[in-house]
């Protein structure tokens, strides 16, 4: 089945200590997106591609990085989380250029800040 | 500008009993509309969407929502809930964003619970 996977599925880091999410699909979409998400809250949108094309959300944090090496990949790189940044992140993709635009989202990747 | 009210942050019902979770929605075109379903520590997943085409959508695990433009209402119903429904429900409203690219807005999302 066509689908989105992220890996890990938990990820226990240090704080200040540099760690990568990884993201990889199935469905051959253009586009990729990156949300995090806190407990009890709606996903926020950090930023996504469109192809190569990188679009970040205004308030996103620099501290939040993204890669795109192929359509199939995409990571999103925390550079030195805090304690703050302990949420669920969640990556998605859809299908560019077509309605209704509906989004299909991976499992997650649930990051502890230790 | 768009925006989604999900009108009642946590439904309770007991299981065989019709499920009702509401949604309201604001947006300057003509909107398409979704609801996603999330259980614990899980991904969202698609339950149903609204396009422009039928009124009544039905989706998966026998949900179904009704698109009202003079109400501009999308709720979400099932005549009768399973424990396997339990998980937090999210109204969903979209426009193209960059080229080709979609934005979610995201209503704060419903928890239902369902009891014996």
């Amino acid at each position: 089945d066509a689908m989105v996977i992220q890996n890990p599925r938990y990820q226990v880091t240090q704080f200040g200590k540099p760690v990568t999410l990884s993201c990889s699909q199935t469905l051959n979409h253009n586009v990729m997106y990156w949300y995090q998400q806190k407990s009890s809250q709606a996903p926020k949108l950090l930023f996504h591609y469109y192809d190569k094309d990188f679009n970040n959300e205004a308030d996103t944090p620099d501290n939040f990085q993204s890669r795109r090496p192929n359509t199939s990949f995409c990571f999103l790189d925390i550079r030195s989380p805090g304690l703050g940044d302990a949420a669920m992140y969640l990556c998605a993709t859809s299908s560019g250029g077509r309605v209704p635009y509906e989004q299909y989202f991976g499992p997650g990747t649930r990051l502890t800040v230790t | 500008a768009q925006s989604v009210t999900q009108l009642d942050s946590h439904v309770s019902v007991s299981e065989g009993t019709p499920v009702l979770l509401r949604c309201n929605y604001s947006s300057s075109y003509s909107p398409s509309l979704f609801w996603y379903v999330q259980h614990p520590n899980k991904g969202l997943q698609l339950l149903l969407k609204y396009t422009s085409a039928a009124t009544l959508v039905k989706g998966i695990n026998g949900f179904e929502a009704e698109f009202k433009k003079s109400e501009t209402s999308f709720h979400l119903t099932k005549p009768s809930a399973h424990m396997s429904d339990a998980a937090e429900y999210f109204c969903v409203v979209t426009f193209k964003y960059t080229g080709t690219a979609s934005k979610l807005t995201f209503g704060t999302g419903t928890r239902l619970q369902v009891t014996l």
